[in-house]
Formats: C-alpha cells, structure tokens, sequence
C-alpha cells in the first residue's frame, strides 16, 4: 500500500504568490517523521523541512512551512512568497521505526513550476 | 564540507557487464541507504546499512548487491546489469536511528545500460 500520497502531480504557481504542495501519509506507528525534499532539474535532493510525529508545533524553515494535520494525517507543504528558482520537483516522505530500519518511504513527488 | 559524494555521476554501459558505483560521507552517520529514481516512481530503497557489516534489503534489491566495510563507503554492485537497471541511483546516509534525523543525498549517478 502507498504510504506517501501525493495527489498534485504538477503545479503552477505565479511569482510572489503563495502554494501548497499536498501530501498524506498512512502508518500505524505514534513514532514518525515527515520531510520534504526539493529535486531541481540538475537532479540533487535538497532537504527543506522536517515535522516530527510528536511536535506541537507546526515546522517552519524561512519560506517553507508544513500544516501539519496529525489526525487527517496530511502534512502539506506551503511556500510563501514564490521564486521562479522555486521550480522543482518536489517530494514529500516519511521516517517510521520498522522492521525494514527506518526506511525513507517517499510519495511520487510533485513539478511545480513557478511563473512571472 | 559535510557531504554525501558517489562516483561516478554518468554512466553508460552495456548489459552484463558488472560495475561498482561508489558511495561515501565525511560525516560518521551509522545509517546509509541507496535508492533508485524512476519517473512517475518516486524514489524507492534499494539497499541500506544501520552500521558497518550490517546490510539488508529496501524495497528493489534485486539485481543489486551491498557492502559496508567501512563506515564511510557503501558501495553498489550491479553483477550483471540489465536495461531495466537503467536509472539515477542516490545515496544517502543518516546520523543514527532517530527518525528526526534528516538524510543527506549524495549528488546522484545517472546509468544508462543498454
């Protein structure tokens, strides 16, 4: 079963205005983390932001930041303020304890284009 | 610089013919995985380390073979390559079990086997 789903398979955004980037996830364990991550098309992941199952706040790391909605188990990503250097891909994933050692499970990702 | 570095970036190769790419972080993490991107995919577990001689299989081993020797390199071994191995392949290493721990991606190699 998936365990990241990302339902927006491509995005556009106009500069300056703000986005949010969809992602839900599904696991039985109380113990998790959820990142995402940023490909650009030279292919590198960039790490963007982290929220912890246990966190009672919601993460924020400058223009990103991540509603995270622990009972719908969604954890959506917001840029404020787009860039046109903002145009990426972009992935949603989780960190869980499992038998399989804390596997990095990661959704399909989401192109997001940001135009002028 | 704390890093994540793979050799070799690009690679184009004929099936059969077995090739190593290469893996290592200058930052002591216990934890490293690979993992391979293919579109519409996402990126999905190949092989991952919790620590030195410990190995075992993500979610696609097959095709594919691991060491850990050292704590710093985790190579990956494609035996006999097939062009379904084509693809970017990533490494990427984490400091220790917690799942708060972010992981770091090496720069990420491109193979084409044909």
């Amino acid at each position: 079963a998936q365990k990241i789903t990302q339902t927006q398979p491509g995005m556009f955004v106009q500069e300056k205005e703000a986005v949010t980037l969809d992602c839900t996830y599904d696991t039985s364990d109380p113990s998790y983390g959820l990142f995402w991550y940023k490909q650009p098309s030279s292919g590198e992941m960039i790490f963007l932001i982290y929220q912890g199952s246990y966190d009672q706040q919601n993460a924020t790391e400058g223009r990103y930041s991540l509603n995270f909605q622990k009972a719908r188990k969604s954890a959506n990503l917001v840029i404020s303020a787009s860039q046109l250097g903002d145009s990426a891909m972009y992935f949603c994933a989780m960190r869980e304890p499992s038998n399989s050692g804390y596997a990095l499970n990661f959704g399909k990702g989401t192109s997001l284009l940001v135009t002028p | 610089e704390a890093q994540v570095t793979q050799n070799p970036r690009y690679l184009i190769t004929v099936t059969g013919k077995k090739l190593t790419v290469t893996c290592s972080q200058n930052m002591n993490h216990e934890y490293m995985s690979w993992y391979r991107q293919d579109p519409g995919l996402g990126l999905r577990q190949i092989y991952y380390s919790m620590n030195v001689e410990v190995t075992d299989k993500g979610d696609v081993p097959e095709g594919y073979k691991v060491s850990r020797k050292e704590k710093r390199n985790f190579p990956l071994i494609l035996e006999s390559p097939s062009p379904n191995q084509t693809s970017l392949y990533f490494c990427a290493s984490t400091k220790d079990r917690g799942s708060y721990n972010e992981q770091f991606f090496g720069p990420g190699t491109r193979l084409t086997v044909l």
